[in-house]
């Protein structure tokens, strides 16, 4: 799986949009860009995945660019409740098993 | 109802003594995991199984042994506990889809203190 880097640390104002970067610029075309994130003392908590284009839920959005060389992960308006380490992760398609964490951006929240 | 579940919340044992963690997940998940999680928090796989079988075990001592007696339940036992055995242990589940994109559900964490 490639290897992804994110900046250590990010503060975000709370109800304003928090913007994750994460540059994972060895990715291979079947690898799927993943976002976990680790609440204080709490289990890893699945966020978001895409291959190629970009995607939301009703947790977040994810931007990949057009060469899959980076993403931005959008948290589009941060809570308190949403700081934690965020992790993101470049997975194997078709592959069973583990996830491999980097040591993940802490997003602070802030009031 | 919790999806991931794992007793107990918290271990204190002593060093040479033998524990187990209990995981059980009622997702209807046919792959379990362990990770575990040391004091500068990096999270590391230890054993993955997927119906009731091994089919991943990164470098952990022997002295670990994961236990699957059914699908929904993934046991990790430690044998001969060290100091350096302290750490968080988290279980996560997930349904193999054949495509890479299965999503792992955690537990809460077992935190084991070895004195």
């Amino acid at each position: 799986d490639a290897k992804t880097t994110q900046p250590t640390s990010m503060d975000c104002a709370e109800g304003r949009a928090a913007n994750l970067p994460c540059n994972h610029s060895t990715i291979s075309g079947n690898e799927y860009v993943y976002w976990y994130r680790q609440i204080h003392s709490q289990g890893p908590q699945y966020i978001i995945h895409g291959l190629k284009n970009n995607e939301t839920n009703e947790m977040a959005s994810l931007i990949i660019t057009e060469d899959r060389k980076s993403s931005t992960l959008i948290l589009p308006h941060a809570t308190l409740r949403d700081t934690a380490v965020y992790y993101c992760i470049a997975r194997r398609g078709g592959s069973q098993g583990n996830l491999i964490f980097g040591k993940g951006t802490k997003l602070s929240v802030k009031p | 109802d919790t999806a991931v579940s794992q007793t107990p919340k918290y271990l204190v044992t002593q060093m040479g003594n033998d524990k187990s963690i209990k995981c059980e997940q009622n997702l209807g998940h046919d792959t379990m995991y362990w990770y575990k999680q040391d004091s500068k928090k990096f999270l590391k796989i230890m054993f993955s199984y997927n119906n009731k079988e091994l089919i991943i075990n990164e470098t952990v001592p022997n002295r670990f042994s994961p236990k699957s007696p059914d699908k929904a339940h993934l046991n990790l036992h430690i044998n001969s506990l060290e100091l350096g055995d302290s750490a968080v242990y988290f279980c996560a589940s997930s349904r193999y889809s054949g495509t890479g994109t299965d999503t792992q559900y955690f537990g809460p964490g077992t935190r084991l203190t070895v004195l």
